[in-house]
């Protein structure tokens, strides 16, 4: 079945160091991808999504390239901030009704960043 | 501005008693989701309803219920049959996937703890 696979954390950079977050997919078709965000104690805010290979989706300085020829939707940011410290999370879900279109998580990376 | 709303924050319940989780939103989403959520763990998925009067088991719904009544609440009881109900637990909506995919929007989370 589908699945996703992120690298474990947890993550500790320097502030304004750059940041790198794998996530590779496996899936039938072609499906969405997500990255997630959640602060402590919140519930999870859609950072950015790309629908199609090759779509980039970008937000808050952070950008994702869906890349079918590796199944990867690494997440990147060229400068990280004490406020970025987080949970964050992939996820694919596919485009056709029903079930299929449920999410499927990664199982999250704790990102830590010191000033 | 529309939403989705969880409450109470925080909840506390005593050995073998049945407990409702409150989800409601007003996004005019059709689709509805329970996930739960322990330490440093990633998400795993209770109950999701696709639409008003039908639900479907997730991966770990053993021990809980749901309703769905009406388009905007999707409850979830945590009953005694629950062994380890301690957990953080989120709520979700979507609109149906064929129209693609736009992901979840996430409540703010219960933190439900067994006093």
């Amino acid at each position: 079945g589908d699945s996703v696979t992120q690298m474990e954390g947890p993550v500790t950079l320097s502030e304004e160091a750059f940041l790198t977050i794998n996530c590779t997919y496996t899936a039938t078709g072609y499906p969405s991808l997500f990255w997630y965000v959640q602060y402590p104690g919140e519930g999870l805010q859609l950072l950015l999504k790309a629908t199609k290979a090759d779509d980039k989706g970008s937000n808050k300085g952070f950008e994702a390239t869906y890349r079918k020829e590796t199944t990867s939707f690494h997440l990147e940011k060229g400068s990280v901030q004490v406020s970025d410290s987080a949970v964050y999370f992939c996820a694919l879900g596919g485009n056709y009704g029903g079930s299929q279109g449920n999410l499927i998580f990664g199982k999250g990376t704790k990102l830590s960043v010191k000033p | 501005d529309g939403g989705i709303t969880q409450s109470p924050k925080y909840l506390f319940r005593k050995e073998g008693q049945n407990v409702t989780l409150s989800c409601e939103q007003n996004l005019n989403h059709d689709a509805m989701y329970w996930y739960r959520q322990d330490p440093g763990q990633g998400l795993r998925l209770i109950y999701y309803s696709q639409i008003v009067n039908d639900f479907q088991k997730g991966d770990i719904a053993e021990g809980y219920s749901v309703s769905r009544e009406k388009k905007e609440s999707f409850p979830l009881t945590v009953t005694s049959a629950q062994k380890n109900p301690t957990a953080f637990y989120l709520c979700a909506s979507s609109i149906p996937s064929n129209r693609g995919n736009y992901g979840y929007t996430f409540g703010s989370g219960t933190r439900l703890t067994v006093v």
